[in-house]
This record gives C-alpha cells, structure tokens and sequence, in this order.
C-alpha cells in the first residue's frame, strides 16, 4: 500500500521560503510509472494544483507559481519536496503531496496534509 | 487555464436519496475528469476517473458520465459516509485544475 508523508515547518514568515518533503513509502518514485504532484487547500477554500515532478527530475509548474516554485526529488531518499519562496499571508494553506498515473493524471494517493501558516 | 464550474455549491438531501452533481468545463476535455470527495480534516479521495471509470475500492453507488464539457458525479441510495464535499478536476490539460466544490449536507 503507497502512503505519502508531508513534513516542514508549519510556520513560516511571510517574504521567506516554505519548504517542505514529501516521503514515499510502499512504491518506488524511481519506477517511473507515476508522476508526483503537491496541492494545496487554503483553509475554508478549494483545491490549487502547484505543479509535478517526474523520477527523471522533469518539473511542471502551475504558471500561476512558476516564478517562486521548485520542485525537486530524491531518488535514494524516495522524497521529493517543495520550496516556495516569497510567501504571503494568502499561502496559509494545507500542502498536500499526491501521486498521478501518467495516462489519466488523477491523484489516487495523497499524504494527509500539512498546515502551513505564513504569519509573523 | 480550464476553468471548472460545479453545479450546485451546496445541496441537502437525506439518506437513501439519490443525488447528481455537475461539473462543467470552460473548454472540451475529453474524458479527462476526475472526481474525488472530502470530508473534513481529511485529504481528497478519487472516486471516479476518467469520467466514468470507478476507482478500486469506491462503492457502485457512485457514477460518473460525461465527455467534452459537460459531466455528472451520481450517488444512489446515499449513505450517511457520503455527506461530505465533492470536487471534480480535469486532467487534458496543464494547470491541472479543479472545481469549487459541492458540498453535500445532510437535510
């Protein structure tokens, strides 16, 4: 069974980098069957796709972030993580890392989420 | 980006109901539609894939249909774990995005 385990900070101050890692266990990102997304979920609010990564280290960023947002995986870690730089109030959010099939791009696996609060 | 609209926001409807909710896209998509649901404190869960395709483990009663523009999530007979809020996100193309939500209360 994949699970999928976010950690980080869940304070960060605003103008400062979030960063957080996603760790995969009970699967292998190096199978390269699948690609790895985070989400996001302001409180109260809906669902932001930031971007992906695939095992080969190609990146697909919402334009929306793509000035402030890296993605980057570790194979030997089975990890990838998140780093958003310049935060705001606004990305107070839960981050969610998730896992999508590469032919239909649904999320069939999802960590249980972090809070991160951008406050100072 | 694809902008997707779910329709209605919120609904109310009792145990044993059955219940539809629709999700529409600004452009055509195919097939690329995902539904998931989620309850509070907790991540999404995929329902439904591929517009119709139900993912392992979820109950016959829910269904999806649709292609282009246009789809529907349908619960039969609902239960009282399926109060809860319902997003749908298309897949075709880059940003992935998402609809709302439509919450789903119990009346």
């Amino acid at each position: 069974q994949v699970q999928l385990q976010e950690s980080g900070p869940g304070l960060v101050k605003p103008s400062q980098t979030l960063s957080l890692t996603c760790t995969v266990s009970g699967g292998s990102i190096s199978s390269g069957d699948y690609y790895w997304s985070w989400i996001r979920q302001p409180p109260g609010k809906g669902l932001e796709w930031i971007g992906y990564i695939y095992y080969s280290g190609s990146t697909y960023y919402n334009p929306s972030l793509k000035s402030r947002v890296t993605i980057s995986v570790d194979t030997s870690k089975n990890q990838f993580s998140l780093k958003l730089i310049s935060v705001t109030a606004a990305e107070t959010a839960v981050y969610y890392c998730a896992r999508a099939g590469p032919l239909t791009f649904d999320f069939d696996y999802w960590g249980q989420g972090t809070l991160v609060t951008v406050s100072s | 980006d694809i902008q997707m609209t779910q329709s209605p926001s919120s609904l109310s409807a009792s145990v044993g109901d059955r219940v539809t909710i629709t999700c529409r896209a600004s452009q055509s998509i195919s097939s690329y539609l995902n539904w998931y649901q989620q309850k509070p404190g907790k991540a999404p869960k995929l329902l439904i894939y591929a517009a119709s395709s139900l993912q392992s483990g979820v109950p016959s009663r829910f269904s999806g249909s649709g292609s282009g523009t246009d789809f529907t999530l349908t619960i039969n007979s609902l239960q009282p774990e399926d109060f809860a809020t319902y997003y749908c996100q298309q897949s075709s193309t880059t940003p992935y995005t998402f609809g709302q939500g439509t919450k789903l209360e119990i009346k």
